[in-house]
């Protein structure tokens, strides 16, 4: 059974930084896109980041651009989100989620886990 | 990266069918047969409901069903039942690992 745990969320100062966890299981890491998204609670989902099978591409949304980077261990089963320059507009619900296809290009997250919540506050 | 645009809401009575759509540019929607759409109940995790525009996961029933055309595409719901009532979200691959996804619409059944 496919399996994502996200963990690292909590509350920060504008400013911070914060390291998200996914932990993965049911299926082998380095056959699949992973992908990051979240939602502030009672919002919409926000696309963040992609991440290719082999960590050596990644895209990111405008809003993060430069202050967070998403990276991978597939040996280790778990993808990361390094979030630094924290600010208020962060706070969200993040989620973690795999691709349908394997071997593709993270068009479509199919799993999600349950995701952590970062709150950026003073 | 602007988000897809989708109607806030769509409202049916059981047994009717609705449609709920979802607008992009030649950059996404328009460019590429990766558009997918996800059901959101209060508190939970999105769950895929289709994918690369017509293709339904294992489990989801046949009476969810997508389309596309030029810029937009749409997720019609057959023969509503109460526990169809979720927010439903839109989402397109743009090139190069992104994604973008739509503002979401609340689906009610009466």
């Amino acid at each position: 059974e496919v399996y994502l745990l996200e963990s690292g969320g909590g509350l920060v100062q504008p400013g911070g930084s914060l390291r998200l966890s996914c932990a993965v299981s049911g299926f082998s890491l380095s056959d699949y896109a992973m992908t990051w998204v979240r939602q502030v609670p009672g919002k919409g989902l926000d696309w963040i980041s992609t991440i290719s099978l082999s960590g050596d591409t990644s895209s990111y949304a405008h809003s993060v651009k430069g202050r967070f980077t998403i990276s991978r261990d597939n040996p280790k089963n778990m993808l990361y989100l390094q979030m630094d320059s924290l600010r208020a507009e962060d706070t969200a619900l993040y989620y973690c989620a795999n691709d349908w296809a394997p071997h593709g290009v993270g068009a479509t997250p199919d799993y999600w886990g349950q995701g952590t919540l970062v709150t950026v506050s003073s | 990266q602007s988000a897809l645009t989708q109607p806030r809401s769509v409202s049916g009575s059981p047994g009717q069918s609705v449609a709920i759509s979802c607008t992009g540019t030649s950059n996404d929607v328009g460019a590429y047969n990766f558009v997918s759409w996800y059901q959101q109940r209060p508190g939970r995790a999105p769950k895929l409901m289709i994918y690369d525009v017509i293709k339904r996961p294992s489990g989801v029933p046949d009476r969810f069903s997508g389309s596309k055309s030029g810029n937009t595409a749409s997720l019609t719901v057959s023969g509503l039942q109460a526990e169809d009532e979720a927010e439903y979200y839109c989402c397109s691959y743009a090139g190069t690992y992104s994604l973008v996804f739509g503002g979401g619409t609340k689906l009610t059944v009466l």
